[in-house]
C-alpha cells in the first residue's frame, strides 16, 4: 500500500502567482516527520521544507509554507510569488520509523513567465 | 566539501557486467540508505543501513548488495546488469535518533544498461 500519495502528477503556475501542491500519507504513528524535496532538472534532491507532527504550528520557510492537518493526513505546500527557478519534481515524503523515509511519486511544476 | 558524494556520476554499461557505485557522507551520520529513481521520477528505498547494520532489504534482487565497511561507507554492487537495472541511484545518509529527520542526498549515479 501507497504510504505517501501526491494526487497531481503535473502542476503549472504564473510567475509570481500563488501555487498548491497536495500531499496525503498514510500511518497509525502520532510522532513522524513530513518533508518536501525538490529536484530541479540537475537531479540533486533539496530539502525545501520539514514538519514535525507534534507540532500544531505549520512550517514556514521565506516563500514556502505547508498546510499541515494531522486529522485528515494532509500536508500540502504552499509557493508564494514563485519564481522561475521554482520549476522542479517536488517530492512528498514520510519518516516511517527511524531509518526509513518514504517518497510519494512527485508532482511536476512548471513556471510560466 | 561535498557532504554526500557518490562515484561514479555516470555509468553506461552491457547487459551481464557487474558494477559498483561508491558513496561516503562527512557529516557524521549513522544512518545511510540507497534510493533507486526509476524513468518516472519514483524514488523507491532499495537499502538502509545503521553503523554498519542492514535495517532495511526492500524485496531488492539477490543481484543487488550493498556493503558497509564503515558507518561513513555504504556501496552498493551490482551483478549480472539487466536493462531494468537502467535508473538513477541515489545515496543519503541521516541521523537515526536524534537531529531533524531529514536525508542529505549524494548527486545521483546514472546507470545505462545497453
Amino acid at each position: 500500500a501507497q504510504t505517501v500519495t501526491q494526487s497531481q502528477p503535473e502542476m503549472s503556475v504564473q510567475e509570481a502567482e500563488t501555487v498548491t501542491l497536495s500531499c496525503t500519507y498514510d500511518t497509525s504513528e502520532s510522532d513522524y516527520y513530513l518533508f518536501w524535496y525538490k529536484q530541479p532538472p540537475s537531479r540533486q534532491m533539496i530539502l525545501v521544507i520539514r514538519q514535525e507532527a507534534y507540532k500544531q504550528q505549520n512550517a514556514t520557510e521565506n516563500r514556502f509554507s505547508v498546510n499541515f492537518q494531522k486529522a485528515a493526513k494532509s500536508f500540502s505546500l504552499k509557493i508564494s510569488d514563485s519564481q522561475l527557478g521554482d520549476a522542479a519534481m517536488y517530492f512528498c515524503a514520510y519518516r516511517r520509523g527511524l531509518n526509513d523515509m518514504r517518497f510519494g511519486a512527485g508532482t511536476r511544476l512548471t513556471v510560466k513567465p | 566539501d561535498t557532504a554526500v558524494s557518490q562515484t561514479p556520476k555516470y555509468l553506461v554499461t552491457q547487459m551481464g557486467n557487474d558494477k559498483s557505485i561508491k558513496c561516503e557522507q562527512n557529516l557524521g551520520h549513522d544512518t545511510m540508505y540507497w534510493y533507486k529513481q526509476d524513468s518516472k521520477k519514483f524514488l523507491k528505498i532499495m537499502f538502509s543501513y545503521n553503523n554498519k547494520e542492514l535495517i532495511i532489504n526492500e524485496t531488492v534482487p539477490n543481484r543487488f548488495s550493498p556493503k558497509s565497511p564503515d558507518k561513513a561507507h555504504l556501496n552498493l554492487h551490482i551483478n549480472s546488469l539487466e536493462l531494468g537495472d537502467s535508473a538513477v541511484y541515489f545515496c543519503a545518509s541521516s541521523w537515526t535518533a536524534t537531529g531533524t529527520g531529514e536525508l542529505f542526498f549524494g548527486e545521483g549515479s546514472r546507470l545505462t544498461v545497453l
